[in-house]
């Protein structure tokens, strides 16, 4: 059965700095993707960043990276300079083969202090 | 940017009666999902539809539970018999085709809580 651990509920970081949020998973699937998607207070879902298990290199966008660790079943997600717009829940997610479903991790509730 | 819209954002019902949620999807994509969230807690998956018919779904995704596009462009989740539990918010997603099946990116509507009485 496929699933996510995230298992940090909450995070500080200060303004600036950069933070790391865990994310393990487990499947037998050898083809799947990883995500990260963030939720502000206003509850809509929005799409950070995307890694597919045979990428080579880890994924990059903006300010966000994955720290794809196959091996060790790791898809960390790197927040470089955080900024107040950035405390939100973060919610780490797999998909499987085919692409019908997606499953979530339980989030991590982020803190950016000025 | 084209988007998912979901309507209502809102809707309060009593136990018992039915409801139903819509859905428009990003126009040129194929797959669609119906996911829920209960109030502070993850995101649960609740059912994949493509080519007109469920692809996967939860145990969640109950004989209460219905999907429909009634006419190719909504995508609408019934809930015949609301019970206390399915108060959440319900999101819409689509993603489009991409030589591996769907596409990985998922793209939510800003979704619809459901509150039941």
């Amino acid at each position: 059965a496929q699933k996510i651990t995230q298992t940090q509920p909450g995070m500080f970081v200060q303004e600036k700095e950069a933070v790391t949020l865990d994310c393990t998973y487990d499947t037998s699937d050898p083809s799947y993707g990883l995500f990260w998607y963030k939720q502000p207070s206003s509850g809509e879902m929005i799409f950070l960043i995307y890694q597919g298990s045979y990428d080579q290199q880890n994924a990059t966008e903006g300010r966000y990276s994955l720290n794809f660790q196959k091996a060790r079943k790791s898809a960390n997600l790197v927040i470089s300079a955080s900024q107040l717009g950035d405390s939100a829940m973060y919610f780490c997610a797999m998909i499987n083969t085919g692409g019908f479903k997606t499953i979530f991790g339980a989030g991590t509730r982020l803190f950016v202090k000025a | 940017e084209p988007e998912v819209t979901q309507t209502p954002s809102h809707q309060v019902t009593q136990m018992g009666q039915e409801v139903i949620l819509r859905c428009v999807p990003i126009s040129n994509h194929l797959y669609f999902y119906w996911y829920r969230q209960i109030l502070g807690q993850k995101v649960e998956f609740l059912v994949s539809f493509y080519n007109n018919e469920i692809s996967e779904k939860s145990e969640i995704f109950d004989d209460q539970f219905s999907v429909e596009r009634p006419d190719g462009s909504n995508f609408t989740l019934k809930i015949r018999s609301t019970k206390l539990e399915d108060s959440a918010m319900y999101f819409c997603a689509s993603s489009a085709d991409s030589q591996r099946g769907a596409s990985f990116e998922l793209f939510f509507g800003e979704g619809s809580r459901l509150t039941v009485l």
